[in-house]
């Protein structure tokens, strides 16, 4: 099974850094996602860690390090837009994705 | 981009009454589509892998016989929430995976269902 950890809140200004952690447990591993899900809304694709090290993309950037079972998702110069709810979640063998509870940012002007 | 678009986005019905869920792959075939539900402030939680022309396999503690799974082609499944009660009321979300694609899940709109 897997076991998927990550904060349940955060807050931070516009135009802040936050850093949003994730530790995972499993069984089985095929890459480390982070997705965005605003209220009443399905997740979106921001990211996707394979291979231990740094994926930059734009504002977005996510970090991964297998042998800790680790991994961040830094979100650059907030915006008030990127208030939402951000999902880790593994993928194992099977293509199956599991799920953190999600971490919920709340950015204030 | 990849699209996957699921059907109906919101639907109330009845206790006692079934409901069919849709989600097509738009532009792609979809090896496996995955069903998930997500309770109010909750994350995503599997409840099933569908492959195309064989049976679904179900996640620990979902009824098989209460969430039907059809995936009739390499671009449609459905789930049918049979004789749903007010606790089936939750947020479905699918997701597809392109025939040997290793890419991230593409995800539906999802579908809001109240039973009443």
């Amino acid at each position: 099974g897997q076991n998927i950890d990550q904060p349940t809140e955060m807050t931070a200004t516009e135009g802040a850094i936050v850093q949003i952690n994730c530790t995972y447990q499993t069984s089985g591993f095929n890459g480390l996602f982070w997705y965005q899900q605003h209220a009443g809304e399905a997740p979106t694709f921001l990211s996707y860690n394979v291979l231990d090290g740094l994926e930059e993309k734009g504002r977005f950037s996510s970090f991964l390090s297998r042998s800790k079972g680790y991994s961040y998702l830094l979100l650059k110069e907030l915006q008030m837009k990127d208030s939402a709810s951000y999902l880790c979640a593994v993928r194992d063998g099977d293509y199956k994705l599991s799920f953190g509870a999600g971490t919920t940012v709340t950015v204030r002007a | 981009g990849a699209v996957v678009s699921q059907h109906p986005s919101r639907v109330i019905c009845k206790s006692g009454t079934s409901v069919k869920i849709e989600c097509r792959s738009l532009d792609f075939q979809a090896t496996t589509m995955f069903w998930y539900r997500q309770f109010p402030k909750q994350s995503l939680m599997l409840m099933a892998t569908s492959n195309e022309g064989s049976k679904a396999t179900y996640e620990q503690g979902v009824e098989k016989d209460k969430f039907l799974i059809n995936h009739a082609s390499l671009t449609l499944s459905t789930l049918t929430v049979t004789s749903a009660h007010p606790e089936d009321s939750s947020f479905y979300i699918c997701s597809a995976r392109e025939v040997g694609g290793s890419s991230p899940l593409h995800f539906g709109n999802g579908t809001r269902l109240t039973v009443t």
